[in-house]
């Protein structure tokens, strides 16, 4: 296991369409999350799944943005009818054991431009 | 909810100076304060963390204090090398909230040879 893998790395997209990206979490990991990061920022919490099932939104993910974790391993996270304020790092953690309170693994993240 | 801050957002320091960034949080629940490294195109690096029943933590050139009572922690980086360069940043998190990271704004280290 290699870590968190994140796909693509780059994203060009013409403003209105469609995005997907995909995380690949470490494999024993059941907590996965989903950031935001935009240039001069810290990441921002967007949504987190323990094993399949989505726990917490933030306020931050409007309507046209969708995640699924179907069986509990890899997830994706869908921009619908994108904006040009959607372009961000988008950012994938995963964490082992949440009774440990542990820290992430984050992967490389896919950039998203909106053109 | 959570709120972190820190400072300052860009930092200089001469090759073999220390470097100090400081942090603050706000919940009190907070219990555990990761620090990450995050160089360019890449994802952040967690280099050290700290929980709530320690007041310091050392890894080689790498520190942390936590001052719970005033709710402020620090990342100590001693003997700076050109590598040290790069963007850093603190957060919070607790059990309570589902061991939710909350980051600060980040600090941009530049070491000067």
């Amino acid at each position: 296991d290699t870590g968190v893998s994140q796909d693509p790395r780059h994203k060009i997209t013409k403003r209105g369409q469609n995005v997907t990206f995909r995380c690949d979490p470490i494999s024993e990991h059941n907590r996965l999350y989903w950031y935001r990061q935009t240039l001069g920022q810290g990441p921002e919490f967007l949504t987190y799944f323990q094993n399949e099932a989505q726990l917490e939104k933030s306020r931050l993910l409007s309507d046209r943005f969708s995640a699924e974790r179907p069986k509990g391993s890899f997830s994706t996270l869908e921009i619908q009818r994108t904006e040009q304020g959607d372009s961000a790092m988008y950012l994938c953690a995963s964490m082992g054991s949440a009774a440990k309170n542990d820290g992430y693994t984050f992967g490389s993240g896919t950039r998203l431009t909106v053109v | 909810g959570e709120n972190v801050e820190q400072h300052p957002s860009t930092l200089s320091v001469q090759e073999g100076d220390s470097a100090v960034i400081k942090c603050t949080y706000s919940d009190s629940a907070s219990n555990y304060f990761p620090w990450y490294k995050q160089e360019l195109g890449k994802g952040p690096q967690l280099i050290i963390d700290i929980r709530s029943n320690v007041g310091e933590k050392k890894d080689q050139r790498i520190a942390v204090t936590l001052n719970k009572t005033a709710k402020h922690f620090s990342l100590h980086i001693t003997e700076t090398q050109p590598e040290d360069s790069a963007v850093y940043f603190c957060a919070a998190s607790s059990y309570s909230s589902a061991s939710k990271i909350i980051f600060g704004s980040g600090t941009r280290l530049s070491i000067r040879p």
